[in-house]
């Protein structure tokens, strides 16, 4: 089925722990972003990808890092998780096309608890 | 900071009125784009504006841009129960950014 898939949607690990949160599309969208959503709060820039090989940092970089070696796949790893990084986090491409000019599509999120 | 900010935080209206939320960015935009978020669920796209147009209609959506101003604003006409969400306004000029959104609370 054609969309974008996240996984895990649910993730509890302990601090200090390296994790690594999958996102996966199929339409070969150019651009993938890394957004967090604190409770009752907005969503957050972590890191977006122009392309394969491509990637720069958003709002808040600091404790993540990622990859993109291929274009449909745009892992998000945190380093050494800490309790600020408990979170839900949405991953979302938008087809480059005519530039910007169309909608960006979300996967379901991850919800990451750090104990 | 972000670059969109929503207003209000929240809204609350009954069934059948108009909702009118607004967002205002900092910096030049090439498009402003308009999602809703079901409590719990991602963002759903419900109507993009670009930034040589001031007015864009989609169904029960109104979207007006001013880019003199830097504004937005949504409004829903004949409000509904499942209009309950949050709404953002996402900002695309070199990457897409989102404000705190308007928490819209329809009461049947």
């Amino acid at each position: 089925d054609a969309g974008i898939t996240q996984s895990p949607r649910y993730k509890i690990t302990e601090t200090g722990r390296q994790v690594t949160l999958m996102c996966h599309q199929t339409w070969s969208h150019s651009y993938m972003f890394w957004y967090r959503q604190d409770l009752g709060h907005g969503l957050r820039l972590i890191y977006y990808s122009a392309a394969a090989d491509i990637t720069d940092k958003g709002e808040v970089p600091d404790g993540y890092v990622v990859s993109r070696s291929k274009t449909e796949n745009f892992p998000l790893t945190l380093e050494s998780a800490t309790r600020s990084q408990t979170s839900v986090y949405f991953c979302a491409s938008i087809e480059q096309g005519i530039f910007w000019n169309t909608e960006a599509f979300f996967g379901q999120g991850t919800r990451l608890t750090v104990v | 900071s972000q670059q969109g900010e929503e207003d209000p935080q929240a809204l609350s209206i009954q069934e059948g009125e108009n909702a009118t939320m607004n967002c205002s960015y900092k910096t030049s935009i090439n498009n402003l784009q308009w999602y809703r978020q079901n409590s719990g669920r991602g963002l759903v796209h419900l109507i993009l504006i670009r930034s040589n147009e001031r007015e864009k209609h989609s169904g029960r959506l109104r979207v007006t841009l001013d880019t003199s101003k830097k504004s937005s604003s949504l409004l829903i006409t004949a409000s509904r129960a499942a209009d309950t969400a949050s709404y953002f306004c996402g900002t695309s000029g070199s990457r897409l950014t989102f404000g705190e959104g308007t928490q819209l609370t329809v009461n049947p």
